[in-house]
């Protein structure tokens, strides 16, 4: 069974500011996929990052960059240069193949201040 | 290219009464998937849909059930609620291939917020 652990309730980051966001998984596939989910107040999910197990290097999408350590089972969140519409919950996520769901950390209440 | 639509936006009913929710995916995209999300259990799968058929399903009371139409469209309906079913009920949709393997990029709709009183 897959597990996504992130044990960070809430964080809060000066704007401009970089910060990481923790992330640790356990899975027994062999191929798997980790994502970063934001989720505004509105509600929305809304796709921040992918980085597939056997990608080498880092997945970066623009101020996002994942911290991928396989050996440790971590996938951890930087986000670079904070800006105030930062502020959101975000998730960190695996993909299931077998059973093709996203399982879900408990996320991180990210606040942004000025 | 519209996104993944989700009618109606909130909703308040009392304890008892059924609910339908609707999906709409993205044009093109055949499987959709629903997730619940609540304050104490977070974000769980509750069932996916391809073709028209149920392929997979989580954890959750008969009383959760859903299916898809023809168009790919996507019904959840929840009968006898429960004061525990408040939650905003998330649907997303991702492409399938031939083989019927769904890609892993899901994209997600604003949710239905649910409230039972």
């Amino acid at each position: 069974a897959q597990k996504i652990t992130q044990t960070q309730p809430g964080m809060f980051v000066q704007e401009k500011e970089a910060v990481t966001l923790d992330c640790t998984y356990d899975t027994s596939d062999q191929s798997y996929g980790l994502f970063w989910y934001k989720q505004p107040s509105s509600g929305e999910m809304i796709f921040l990052i992918y980085q597939g197990s056997y990608d080498e290097q880092n997945a970066t999408e623009g101020r996002y960059s994942l911290n991928f350590q396989k050996a440790r089972k971590s996938a951890n969140l930087v986000i670079s240069a904070s800006q105030l519409g930062d502020s959101a919950m975000y998730f960190c996520a695996t993909w299931s193949g077998a059973t093709n769901k996203l399982i879900f950390g408990t996320g991180t209440l990210l606040a942004v201040q000025p | 290219k519209a996104g993944v639509t989700q009618t109606p936006r909130y909703l308040i009913k009392t304890r008892g009464q059924q609910v339908t929710l609707s999906c709409s995916p993205i044009s093109g995209h055949r499987s959709v998937s629903w997730y619940q999300q609540t304050p104490g259990q977070g974000l769980q799968f509750l069932f996916e849909y391809f073709s028209e058929t149920q392929r997979n399903k989580g954890n959750f009371p008969g009383r959760f059930s859903g299916r898809q139409f023809s168009n790919s469209r996507s019904e959840m309906n929840v009968s006898t609620l429960e004061l525990g079913d408040s939650a905003l009920y998330l649907c997303a949709s991702s492409y399938t291939g031939t083989s019927g393997r769904s890609s892993y990029e899901q994209y997600f709709g604003p949710g239905t917020r649910l409230t039972v009183t």
